[in-house]
């Protein structure tokens, strides 16, 4: 089993749409989660920390169900610039490696 | 403030050969990590040092690869001899601390191609 798994993709939604990514994480002594952004032939930018109360940050919304071992990232209205790879990341807990999952592509079309 | 910089952006070598990638952190970042990523699959950790000590190098693949920080600053990463499956995208990062609140900032990333 891998051990932080997405959603395959690629998802192709409309402007104003609502989107939502959903991720597992295997490792249940995993201490911090995040979802990271990368665009084309780029590298990977930190988009939001995601925290087991849930967290908001204007059309984001990151949630953690740490039963579960579950992690979703929301996007509402998207928008054409939102188009890039949403990557999954768990970190443990003295470790600082950040485990990735594979991606899910995004694409916001007019 | 410069972000993290990394050499070259793209290399192409023929199978057997040597590649010397490089990474320069952020100013300060005593934290300093090498990922990868190969065709198909997740980034993967590869290695973290602090200052000049690698502290953990368990996502080494093989006795093939070697990286250094001497002086604790810039960092490389050695293939020697590199192998096809060696292709992909190596990235580096660093941060100002480990743990909690301590983002790792990445590099743009060196395309590697073997052939």
């Amino acid at each position: 089993r891998k051990e932080v798994e997405q959603d395959p993709g690629p998802f192709n939604v409309p402007e104003g749409a609502t989107v939502a990514f959903n991720c597992t994480y295997s490792n249940s002594a995993s201490q911090s989660f995040f979802w990271y952004r990368q665009d084309c032939r780029k590298e990977p930018k930190l988009l939001m920390s995601v925290y087991s109360s849930g967290n908001e940050d204007g059309r984001f919304t990151a949630q953690l169900n740490r039963a579960s071992q579950y992690i979703s990232l929301l996007i509402r209205d998207s928008k054409l610039s939102d188009s890039a790879t949403y990557l999954c990341v768990v970190r443990g807990g003295s470790n600082y490696k950040l485990t990735f999952g594979k991606g899910t592509l995004l694409t916001v079309n007019p | 403030e410069a972000g993290v910089t990394q050499f070259p952006s793209h290399s192409v070598i023929e199978k057997g050969q040597t590649v010397t990638l490089r990474c320069d952190p952020i100013s300060g970042h005593d934290n300093l990590y090498w990922y990868r990523r190969v065709m198909g699959k997740e980034i993967k950790f590869l290695l973290h040092f602090v200052k000049e000590s690698k502290q953990d190098e368990s996502g080494m693949p093989n006795n093939r690869f070697l990286a250094e920080r001497t002086g604790g600053t810039y960092s490389t990463l050695k293939v020697q001899p590199a192998e096809l499956e060696d292709s992909g995208v190596y990235f580096c990062a660093s941060s100002q601390e480990v743990g909690t609140g301590y983002e790792q900032y990445f590099g743009p990333g060196t395309r590697l191609t073997v052939t």
